[in-house]
């Protein structure tokens, strides 16, 4: 079975600080994507990033980065010199590489930044 | 570019009464559809999943059902909404149906429902 654990259930920072936020997951697939998406208060989710299975190389974007750990079966995401605009819940997902693709997201990370 | 449409923003309705929530995709074609409910804190359910017109799976048993009339509209439904089922209402599509490798999802506004 698949699953994705976000231990952190808030979190709340000053303004500038640096904060990760842990993702941990679980398959028995190879082959796997990982996901990592923010709720503002709106409500929308928007996309961040996708990372395959094979691909281990860490990303940066901006303030944002990501560390995939294979080994240790997890998916970090720290945002650097964060900002009030920060402030949203972040679901760490799962997908597997199949007919139907079926997205497993963690509880969430609600984060606040306050100024 | 592709757009998904979801709607109502927000609705209330009472006990017993009967649901239709709409979600159109636009700028692409056969896409993955998908149904996830959000309660109040808590993370994303997975309600009903469709990679085809008429093609619903469905992942928790409920009081809903889901209908894919046409290749681009998703339609939640129930009958007789419960208490329980109030939460936040998001669709997603995906523009990948079929094997292969998975793709992001795109989130539509969603709907809050409030059932009275």
């Amino acid at each position: 079975a698949q699953k994705v654990t976000q231990a952190q259930t808030e979190i709340s920072v000053v303004e500038k600080e640096d904060v990760t936020l842990d993702c941990v997951y679980e398959t028995r697939d190879t082959t796997y994507y990982l996901f990592w998406y923010k709720q503002p208060p709106s409500g929308e989710l928007v996309f961040l990033i996708r990372r395959n299975s094979f691909d281990e190389q860490n990303e940066i974007s901006g303030r944002y980065s990501w560390n995939f750990q294979k080994s240790t079966s997890s998916f970090n995401f720290t945002i650097t010199a964060s900002q009030v605009v920060d402030s949203a819940v972040y679901f760490c997902a799962l997908a597997r590489d199949n007919y139907g693709q079926n997205f497993v997201f963690g509880p969430g990370t609600r984060l606040s930044v306050l100024p | 570019s592709q757009t998904i449409h979801q709607w109502p923003a927000t609705l209330v309705q009472p006990v017993g009464s009967p649901l239709s929530l709409e979600c159109t995709v636009e700028g692409t074609s056969n896409p993955n559809l998908y149904w996830y409910r959000q309660a109040a804190g808590r993370g994303l359910q997975l309600l009903f999943y469709s990679v085809g017109i008429g093609q619903i799976s469905s992942e928790v048993p409920q009081n809903l059902s889901a209908s894919r009339p046409q290749d681009r509209q998703f339609i939640l439904s129930s009958k007789k909404l419960l208490l329980s089922d109030s939460g936040f209402y998001l669709c997603a599509w995906s523009p990948l149906s079929g094997q292969g490798p998975a793709t992001e999802a795109f989130f539509g506004q969603g709907t809050r429902l409030t059932v009275v």
